[in-house]
């Protein structure tokens, strides 16, 4: 949607392994958002960026999520140590400072 | 119980008819509301967005907010079988914090 890039869009990882995903906003985007979809589930807010900044990272579940972002253009995710109940769609969302965002593709993480 | 209740479904309609989408939600701090279409294996897509209470109408979606009620609905008139996804309800506050809060998601189904 508008530009918002995701990558990989499939990742299948096993137990313990750490994986990073890619979100790709066009320029202009300052703020970021990263929600994670459980099956069957709306999404659930991680962490937002309002350029290079985390000004909220009061979703992330544990202490394995972090994310940045640190140039204000390109964020990452990484899930140190993958568990099971990791396993969901990783959706990245971007836009103007006071629009709403727009969501990419999402990455769909498989932990076996 | 969680903040934004939204009935899974699936709901089934034919053809032409006129589909209402409803959520409740319990904290009266909102006041941004948003209805996103998801089709299966993509992102969520705007559709709809509302400040405070009201009615919004954009073609053949009409989005109605009663904040009395905590109260929010979708209507989609002449309905599609290229409507058949699942509808998600989202809101936040006015404040600084802009994640959205979602509900889980209904799934609509319109047969040709």
């Amino acid at each position: 949607g508008a530009g918002v890039s995701q990558s990989p869009r499939y990742k299948v990882a096993k137990r313990g392994q750490d994986v990073a995903l890619r979100c790709d906003p066009i320029s202009g985007h300052v703020s970021l958002f990263w929600y994670q979809q459980a099956l069957g589930q709306g999404p659930e807010f991680l962490t937002y960026f309002q350029n290079e900044a985390q000004l909220d990272k009061s979703g992330l579940p544990s202490d394995r999520f972090f994310a940045e972002r640190p140039e204000g253009s390109v964020s990452t995710l990484k899930i140190q140590r993958t568990q099971q109940e990791d396993s969901a769609v990783y959706l990245c969302a971007a836009g103007g400072a006071n629009t709403e965002a727009f969501f990419g593709q999402g990455t769909r993480l498989t932990v076996v | 119980q969680k903040e934004v209740e939204q009935d899974p479904g699936p709901l089934s309609v034919p053809e032409g008819a006129i589909v209402s989408l409803n959520c409740t939600y319990s904290n009266s701090a909102f006041q941004y509301f948003m209805w996103y279409r998801q089709y299966s294996r993509k992102g969520p897509e705007l559709l709809m967005y509302t400040y405070s209470s009201g009615n919004k109408e954009d073609g053949r979606f009409t989005a109605q907010v009663d904040k009395s009620s905590k109260y929010i609905s979708l209507f989609i008139r002449d309905s599609q079988p290229s409507d058949s996804a699942t509808y998600l309800c989202a809101m936040r506050g006015d404040t600084g914090r802009r994640a959205l809060t979602f509900g889980s998601g209904t799934r609509l189904q319109v047969q040709p």
